[in-house]
């Protein structure tokens, strides 16, 4: 089976830009979750969609949105991106009702 | 407020001995309690998951125990080698009656070393 993808893997922007990440998750899989890894923050939680509706938030600005559509794709996009939102970006997915989280292996993003 | 604290940034031992990692937290009831793997450039990998109602988890030559008076994990991996080498991260759903699917806290990981 194969197992989540990501693209791009990397990815560089500059200051205002926006962009769009996009993440497939395992096959059967409906719940699709958003990370971003920096080395002072480290993993911290963006939102997570099930079913096309997103079902969890974490604590980040308007700025980061995300959707997911009938196949469980998810994307995720920023706006207006500053040097701060360089990071590593990732998406989990997991079966329903499953704590347990599959991760892909991320979006490198940096902002000049 | 709330906090998820991998009591060792880094921790080096030698091959073929108990490396031990703690991970302990504050103002949290979390219903299970998950260890990850990281290596570098890479997502994380799901090792073992604990509910609060087990006390110990085993999987081969790992070893999770879960303390919810003591709010604190512990996670062993026996006969350690150097491919055990990788960054382990706790996670944890903080919000009530693990309800929070897809939805998990971490800290900030633990960089192991195992030297040959």
């Amino acid at each position: 089976k194969a197992g989540v993808t990501q693209t791009p893997r990397y990815l560089i922007k500059t200051r205002g830009q926006q962009v769009t990440l996009s993440c497939s998750p395992i096959s059967g899989h409906r719940s699709v979750s958003w990370y971003q890894q920096t080395p002072g923050q480290g993993l911290q939680f963006l939102f997570e969609y099930f079913s096309e509706t997103q079902r969890n938030k974490g604590n980040f600005p308007g700025r980061f949105s995300g959707r997911q559509f009938s196949n469980s794709r998810s994307e995720m996009n920023v706006s207006t991106l500053e040097l701060g939102d360089s990071a590593l970006y990732l998406c989990a997915s997991s079966l329903t009702y499953s704590f347990e989280q599959f991760f892909g292996p991320g979006t490198r993003l940096t902002v000049l | 407020s709330q906090k998820i604290e991998q009591n060792s940034e880094a921790l080096n031992i030698q091959e073929g001995k108990t490396a031990t990692l703690t991970c302990n937290y504050t103002n949290y009831s979390p219903a299970y309690l998950q260890w990850y793997r990281q290596d570098p450039g890479r997502g994380p990998v799901f090792l073992l998951l604990i509910r609060e109602n087990e006390k110990e988890k085993r999987k081969e030559r790992l070893k999770v125990t879960f303390d919810t008076t003591l709010k604190q994990s512990l996670f062993h991996i026996t006969a350690s080698q150097p491919a055990d080498s990788a960054t382990y991260l706790c996670a944890l759903d903080i919000d009530a009656g693990g309800t929070s699917y897809g939805k998990l806290t971490f800290g900030q990981g633990t960089i192991l070393t195992v030297h040959p």
